[in-house]
């Protein structure tokens, strides 16, 4: 069975940084595409980053450009979202996407709460 | 960035009745490859999104055929011949076709 299992969220004060990571169980990461979404409820679902199959060029949102870094750990099937200089706006839920655009397989994580305060 | 505008935001439906959801793209989302990156997403209260149509009408694994997405260019339809207990919740269309990929602001689909 397939599953994506995000951790490393927690609370962080504006300014600070942490680290993301999705581990994936049944499938291989490099065979599809993986992102980064976040969720709030005034923004809705936002894409953060995204890397392509088989490639090594990452997307990044022009909100996180620059803060954010996205890396793949193929030996362990794992990709990991480093977020630093964090904003109050960063604030959500971030999930895990991975899947093809071509055939039916998409799959997303249970999600990890970022929140950023004081 | 691509708007995508959905329609409407709220949908209450009696059991087997059908619905129907409109998604509008402020550019047209066909791809340099020829494909039509439109999806469809259901977030049943509590979980995660879970996509259950991709390239604007095909269907992904274990979902049921009461659902159906069509349309073109920039006009996209989700629809659900009969509306059953287990579909509410807030549907969302996403295109991947143009960096940054975006999303619909959500139609809520209300059991009434």
């Amino acid at each position: 069975q397939v599953h994506l299992v995000e951790s490393g969220g927690g609370l962080v004060k504006p300014g600070g940084s942490l680290r993301l990571s999705c581990a994936a169980s049944g499938f291989t990461f490099n065979d599809f595409y993986v992102g980064w979404i976040r969720q709030t409820p005034g923004r809705g679902l936002e894409w953060v980053s995204y890397i392509g199959r088989r490639t090594t060029t990452i997307h990044y949102a022009d909100s996180v450009r620059g803060r954010f870094t996205m890396s793949r750990a193929s030996a362990l099937n794992s990709v990991d979202l480093q977020l630093n200089t964090l904003r109050a706006e960063d604030t959500a839920v971030y999930y895990c996407r991975s899947g093809s655009w071509q055939d039916a397989f998409d799959i997303w994580g249970p999600g990890a709460m970022v929140t950023v305060s004081s | 960035d691509v708007v995508m505008t959905q329609s409407p935001l709220s949908l209450p439906v009696s059991l087997g009745q059908p619905a129907s959801i409109s998604c509008r793209s402020s550019q047209g989302l066909v791809h340099s490859d020829g494909n039509t990156y439109l999806s469809w997403l259901q977030q049943r209260p509590g979980q995660s999104p879970r996509r259950l149509i991709y390239k604007v009408s095909k269907w992904d694994s274990g979902v049921p055929d009461r659902f159906s997405g069509s349309g073109s260019g920039t006009d996209f339809t989700l629809q659900i011949s009969r509306v059953e207990a287990e579909d509410a919740g807030v549907y969302y269309c996403m295109q991947g076709t143009h960096w940054p990929y975006t999303f619909g602001q959500g139609t809520k689909l209300e059991i009434k």
